[in-house]
């Protein structure tokens, strides 16, 4: 079957960092995405994994372990702005490209 | 790059009414073409995918000859919604893909469609 398993909620100061954690199980794998959505706002791409590692751009940094069925998005510096929903989504390699979302994270970015 | 818009951004129908919603890819074309719904504090539901020239895959559930779905070209799909009912209100995203972007999805700004 398909899972993918994020927290439901984090709450984290400005200024810090936060990381938010992916679990996932799919039939296949051709690579996973995070995004970012702001309330009554449709998501925006934030990153791409889909060899083993970390990417990083800018405050954001996305890991990925296949062997593990495990992804993290950090984000560092934290500002306000950053109080959002993030999706975590798997892209099977046998399905015309669909993605499997996650339920998302809610992060509360606090002062 | 990779912009996709939807239009409108929200649209208030009667009940019985049909709406179409547009979503085009501005700065590349895209291949495929997907559409979502989203319920509030849910995550997303794709309820079809659509490559251009072919009839749309639609999801388990979701009635194809209510949610019309017409991928004309590389940077246009529409989704209608015939006859309308209030539990259609609901946040209509589409996001459409390509080779040359790897294959990630792109969103649009979503439709807040809401019946009466």
């Amino acid at each position: 079957g398909q899972n993918i398993d994020q927290p439901t909620e984090m709450t984290a100061t400005e200024g810090a960092i936060v990381q938010i954690n992916c679990t996932y199980q799919t039939s296949g794998f051709n690579g996973l995405f995070w995004y970012q959505q702001h309330a009554g706002e449709a998501p925006t791409f934030l990153s791409y994994n889909v060899l083993d590692g970390l990417e990083e751009k800018g405050r954001f940094s996305s890991f990925l372990s296949r062997s593990k069925g495990y992804s993290y998005l950090l984000l560092k510096e934290l500002q306000m702005k950053d109080s959002a929903s993030y999706l975590c989504a798997v892209r099977e390699d046998n399905q015309g490209g669909k993605l499997i979302f996650g339920q998302g994270t809610e992060l509360s970015v606090k002062p | 790059g990779a912009v996709v818009s939807q239009h409108p951004s929200r649209v208030i129908c009667k009940s019985g009414t049909s709406v179409k919603i547009e979503c085009r890819s501005l700065d590349f074309q895209a291949t495929t073409m997907f559409w979502y719904r989203q319920f509030p504090k849910k995550s997303l539901m794709l309820m079809a995918t659509s490559n251009e020239g072919s009839k749309a895959t639609y999801e388990q559930g979701v009635e194809k000859d209510k949610f019309l779905i017409n991928h004309a070209s590389l940077t246009l799909s529409t989704l209608t919604v015939t006859s309308a009912h209030p539990e259609d209100s609901s946040f209509y995203i589409c996001s459409a893909s390509a080779p040359t972007l790897r294959e990630t999805q792109y969103f649009g700004p979503g439709t807040r469609l809401l019946v009466l």
